[in-house]
């Protein structure tokens, strides 16, 4: 009965590399969330998905970062060239149905805590 | 920004003593939803208030909720130690989630 899940927990990078964050989400969730967050802030949306499809992508950067969620497999966030600036956790939630036609909590995974050196 | 902010920052109470945390938003909301986050994890949903109702209860929590002020509090009763967290909460708009900049709250044992 596992929950959402996240790996790596930790990743270091160094500045121009490529970070590639997993996220499985709970058995039987179709709805994904990436968010970002800084320390001692709140989080901040990043993008959300269905299988195979991006709903709303207004909180990512527009270059270097991209998402997906394919109909195997887990949802991958993607940040290509690494800057010092996208140290952060990075955190994944998952919900049953969507947000927009539901009353439903989402479901967080432990995060992602990238370091780039 | 449609962001809700948290207040107070911070919040330190003996344990037994109650916690209130306060936030306010922006805009229309479904519902509003309060998380916990212990350090070094993920947040854990503690309850969620539509927008249609003003008062909700979970345990030794309590949620209210006043649209017109666009404004919501969470109450932690007889705090324990456990209770140590940042506490969130989050306005649901449709397809996203606005989360606030969280209050600390450390109850001394």
């Amino acid at each position: 009965n596992a929950g959402v899940m996240q790996n790596p927990r930790h990743l270091v990078r160094r500045r121009g590399q490529e970070a590639r964050l997993r996220c499985s989400p709970m058995k039987g969730h179709s709805h994904v969330y990436w968010y970002r967050q800084l320390p001692e802030e709140g989080l901040k949306f990043m993008v959300y998905l269905q299988k195979e499809n991006i709903i709303d992508e207004s909180g990512m950067p527009k270059e270097r970062f991209s998402a997906e969620f394919p109909k195997e497999g887990p949802s991958i966030l993607r940040i290509q060239q690494v800057v010092r600036g996208d140290s952060a956790a990075y955190f994944c939630a998952s919900s049953l149905k969507g947000q927009g036609n539901s009353n439903q909590p989402q479901h967080f995974g432990d995060g992602t805590r990238l370091s780039i050196l | 920004s449609q962001q809700g902010e948290e207040d107070p920052q911070a919040l330190s109470i003996q344990e037994g003593e109650n916690a209130t945390m306060n936030c306010s938003y922006k805009t229309s909301i479904n519902n509003l939803q309060w998380y916990r986050q212990n350090s070094g994890r993920g947040l854990v949903h503690l309850i969620l208030i539509r927008s249609n109702e003003r008062e909700k209860h979970s345990g030794r929590l309590r949620v209210t909720l006043d649209t017109s002020k666009k404004s919501s509090s969470l109450l932690i009763t007889a705090s324990r130690a456990a209770d140590t967290a940042s506490y969130f909460c989050a306005t649901n708009t449709g397809n996203q989630f606005y989360f606030g900049t969280g209050t600390s709250l450390t109850v001394i044992p």
